[in-house]
């Protein structure tokens, strides 16, 4: 099946600094979607992207949707200690009759 | 968005018998979908709920062991059928898609025993 590569597939920061998160693929999205689940919780939507270089914001999140359709990055400033979670990255196949397609996820630990 | 909920929220279950999860959603949408969640990982997609039809399954996905009903435009029920340990999973109900973002409800934990 289709795969997005996700990275880093974790992370352990200080309070305070700044994160990165990408997700690349071989193939061409019509939608990036950026999510982050909590422990025994559903994964909740922070930021949707539906045009090629389009650059979102949500607070201190920022992502955009990479020029190539292949790729999107999700950037975390200022991080707080209740951005701890598992961040996933999710893809639409236009191909595929719009089916969402998930990155392995990156796991955010932040040190107060 | 759409406030969408499951039941159960999570369930013991001994191995060869079935558990039906339920999804509600307080609006009428067109496209729901049931995802799986093993220990660790990603979600992965199980079928596309159709109203009134047959639901989608993706490969590695069959409807003897998933089977699927959707009787109308908020409610959608996902079986998992003769259950072994392997089936211990997050199972959650998204809707939306087609184009736009999808919204997950709280997922169902299920461990088999």
């Amino acid at each position: 099946g289709q795969q997005l590569n996700q990275s880093p597939q974790s992370m352990f920061i200080q309070e305070g600094e700044d994160v990165s998160m990408n997700c690349t693929s071989s193939s061409i999205f019509n939608t990036w979607l950026w999510y982050k689940q909590d422990p025994g919780e559903g994964p909740v939507l922070l930021i949707a992207l539906y045009k090629a270089g389009e650059l979102t914001s949500n607070g201190r999140l920022t992502a955009q949707f990479g020029i190539t359709r292949k790729d999107s990055f999700l950037n975390i400033s200022a991080s707080i200690p209740s951005d701890v979670g598992i961040y996933f990255c999710a893809g639409q196949l236009a191909r595929e009759g719009n089916k969402l397609v998930f990155g392995a996820g990156t796991i955010l630990r932040v040190k107060s | 968005s759409a406030v969408i909920s499951q039941k159960p929220s999570r369930d013991i279950c001994q191995r060869g018998t079935s558990l039906t999860i339920q999804c509600q959603v307080d609006s009428q949408v067109t496209m729901m979908f049931w995802y799986r969640q093993q220990p660790g990982q990603s979600l992965t997609l199980i079928a596309t709920a159709n109203q009134g039809s047959e639901a989608t399954y993706e490969s590695g996905f069959v409807i003897d062991k998933f089977p699927i009903s959707r009787p109308n435009l908020t409610f959608s029920t996902l079986t998992v059928s003769n259950m072994s340990p392997e089936d211990s999973s997050i199972y959650l109900c998204s809707v939306g898609g087609g184009g736009d973002a999808e919204y997950f409800g709280p997922g169902t934990r299920l461990t088999v025993t």
